[in-house]
């Protein structure tokens, strides 16, 4: 079984500061994790992954995001927000190293959470 | 670039009409996928398909059929739409190799109204 909670649903920052966005995952499996933004009325876009390799992970846009097994947690951060980055953005997991077969397939998406970016 | 097309961005469709949610995909992926996007539920896989007519369900099939006569086009069908199917749906494909690490790759969503 696996679940992943984003722990804001709204995020608001001003244009030029830091930005944290929240992520605790549970799975019974090593998982992979992901971060997906979707801007207004388009579809997703993965902006960056974690499949047991670096820890710290480097997306697109400036983004990044640090697996920490002991707290269970993959946060998104970027040091400096732009107006360009408020979309809603998702915590994914998936159970990287349970591959039986297509049938096996599952993601678990966050219910998101909404970044809004003041000038 | 993959491109996943839905061709309807926006419909509007009365209650009890069958309703067609076509996604076509230009990069010869074999998984293909549909999901319901609502305000503070995140996304729902509703079915998802592995290869050519092959179909599984995904979390929340009720009221949904699917059909992938060929690898490129995935269609999501209500065979009588009811109001609390008003939602956005998102399709989605990733490479069989992909699976279960890959990146999905989506179309910009088709927005139905159920009046």
């Amino acid at each position: 079984a696996q679940s992943v909670t984003q722990l804001d649903s709204h995020v608001s920052v001003s244009e030029g500061t830091p930005v944290l966005l929240r992520c605790n995952y549970s799975s019974s499996y090593s998982p992979s994790l992901f971060w997906y933004v979707q801007h207004p009325n388009k579809g997703l876009q993965l902006l960056l992954k974690y499949t047991s390799a670096a820890t710290l992970v480097k997306g697109i846009n400036g983004f990044e995001a640090e697996f920490k097994k002991s707290e269970t947690s993959f946060h998104l951060t970027k040091p400096s927000a732009h107006m360009s980055d408020a979309a809603e953005y998702f915590c994914v997991v998936s159970p990287a190293d349970l591959y039986s077969g297509a049938g096996s397939y599952q993601l678990t998406f966050g219910k998101g959470t909404k970044l809004s970016v003041i000038p | 670039d993959v491109k996943v097309t839905q061709s309807s961005r926006y419909l509007v469709k009365r209650t009890g009409e069958k309703v067609f949610l076509e996604c076509v995909q230009d990069m010869d992926h074999e998984n293909m996928f549909w999901y319901r996007q609502d305000p503070g539920l995140g996304l729902r896989l509703i079915y998802f398909s592995y290869d050519v007519k092959m179909k599984e369900k995904g979390d929340i099939p009720e009221g949904y059929s699917v059909s992938r006569e060929k690898k490129e086009r995935f269609s999501l069908i209500l065979e009588s739409a009811s109001t609390n199917q008003t939602s956005m749906y998102l399709c989605a494909s990733t490479p069989f190799r992909e699976l279960p690490t890959g990146e999905l790759f989506f179309g910009e969503g088709s927005r139905l109204t159920v009046l």
